[in-house]
């Protein structure tokens, strides 16, 4: 079964500029993930979709980032205009939605570096 | 402000030795999940706990889940370089979503 794809891998883009990140959940997964990971630090929640909604996006800084899930499957965050700051991992994950454990699974994340 | 706080930072042993790894918090969890994050690669589960109290084993990894659903500790017995990694602790809050904490970096020397 495939995991969690996530395109691109890598990605250098010049500040101001825009970028978008694709993820493709595993199949059958309702429940999908954006992460954000700075250096040295864990994982922190961008924005839930269950299904094509979105549920939690309290933490999704809305003036420059925006993200889409339509037909509820794959998904894609943007940023524009990026800065600086936002150099990080941006990490895709997706989940079960009626599972006790909510395992979640991780795609390899895409690297963004803004110069 | 930090929910989860993980300690030590950063860990770095001989094949063969053992270790602990804290998760803490000062919030109740209705879980609390461990992964295992390599250079270049997501996070991969290794365990959920959801009682407190509660020790689940897997190989030579042993999890427990603190009483009070608080804390939790991962114990590495006969570490091998395979072990090698960032180990990050996240604990379940509003349902469904998963606050990390900063992760331990563990290095095993072969």
């Amino acid at each position: 079964e495939a995991g969690v794809v996530q395109s691109p891998r890598y990605k250098i883009i010049e500040k101001k500029q825009p970028v978008a990140f694709w993820c493709n959940p595993i199949s059958g997964h309702n429940t999908l993930y954006w992460y954000r990971q700075n250096l040295g630090q864990g994982p922190e929640l961008l924005i839930r979709y269950e299904n094509e909604e979105a549920v939690d996006d309290s933490q999704l800084p809305k003036d420059r980032f925006s993200a889409e899930r339509l037909k509820g499957v794959d998904s894609t965050l943007k940023i524009q205009p990026a800065e600086l700051g936002d150099s990080a991992v941006y990490l895709c994950a997706s989940s079960l939605r009626f599972t006790s454990s909510y395992e979640q699974y991780f795609g390899p994340g895409t690297r963004l570096t803004v110069t | 402000t930090q929910l989860l706080e993980q300690s030590p930072q950063f860990l770095s042993i001989q094949e063969g030795e053992n270790l602990t790894v804290y998760c803490n918090s000062s919030s109740v969890f209705s879980s609390l999940q461990w992964y295992r994050q390599e250079p270049g690669e997501g996070p991969v589960l290794l365990v959920t706990v959801v009682t407190g109290g509660e020790v689940k084993k897997l190989k030579r990894l042993t999890f427990q889940f603190g009483d009070a659903r608080k804390d939790s500790s991962l114990h590495i017995t006969a570490a091998q370089p395979g072990d090698t990694g960032l180990y990050l602790c996240a604990g379940e809050v509003r349902g469904q979503n998963f606050v990390f904490g900063p992760g331990t970096r563990l290095s095993v020397l072969p």
